[in-house]
């Protein structure tokens, strides 16, 4: 299995408070995703890192701030939690480049609830 | 936003039947095409990444083929078993590492 490690696995916080999720990974993979899993709507992309302090938006971004200041771990912060929020979040890894690297490998997923 | 759609939703089969699922997608732009099995209380795991139109890959019981002209790929599942039962996601890459997913198909075996 791929070293991947999210953190927590579970928490439940208030509207309007800030949030940090953390991904960890052992592989010195260049890239890193953290996802959403949604009912109806699959995985959608929230941000991405393609290295150290590299960071981009995905489909669903509004809301959510990310960083990555050391390759292995990547941070994903909800500035004001909102209900809508709620989800199951997934960071996934990948080397890079093309073809067969641009697998992907996921962590065992975080699911937040906001009360 | 890319439209990736995989249809159908969901397919309930009984063990022994052969099965498959389509995923479509926007062929411009094209870098790769996977595919992921996800479990119930699981990550998903990838099964197999194409880039070639053309391409088949094969798994075990379970296969894909890709073609980029026309913008699907087929996953193929011979003889389902119960333990086939999971969602399978198809992913888009078309920007160079980053994967747009479908909605998903998610199958059931009957024993």
């Amino acid at each position: 299995d791929a070293g991947i490690t999210q953190s927590p696995r579970h928490k439940v916080t208030e509207t309007g408070t800030p949030v940090t999720l953390r991904c960890h990974q052992t592989e010195n993979h260049r890239y890193m995703y953290w996802y959403r899993q949604d009912p109806g709507h699959g995985l959608r992309l929230i941000h991405y890192s393609y290295g150290v302090k590299d960071t981009d938006k995905g489909e669903v971004s509004d809301g959510y701030s990310v960083s990555r200041s050391k390759t292995e771990d990547f941070l994903l912060t909800l500035e004001s939690a909102t209900s809508s929020q709620t989800s199951v979040y997934f960071c996934a890894i990948s080397e890079g480049g093309e073809g067969m690297n641009t697998e992907a490998f996921f962590g065992q997923g975080t699911r937040l609830t906001v009360v | 936003i890319l439209n990736v759609e995989q249809s159908p939703q969901s397919l309930h089969v009984q063990e022994g039947d052969s099965t498959n699922f389509t995923c479509s997608f926007p062929s411009s732009n094209f870098y790769a095409l996977h595919w992921y099995r996800w479990e119930t209380a699981k990550s998903p795991e990838a099964l197999f990444v194409m880039t070639l139109n053309g391409d088949e890959k094969k798994k075990g019981r379970i296969s894909a083929t890709l073609n980029t002209k026309e913008g699907y790929s087929y996953l193929y599942i011979k003889g389902s078993q119960p333990e086939d039962s999971a969602t399978y996601l198809c992913a888009l890459d078309n920007a160079g590492n980053m994967l747009t997913f479908g909605g998903g198909t998610r199958l059931m075996v009957k024993p």
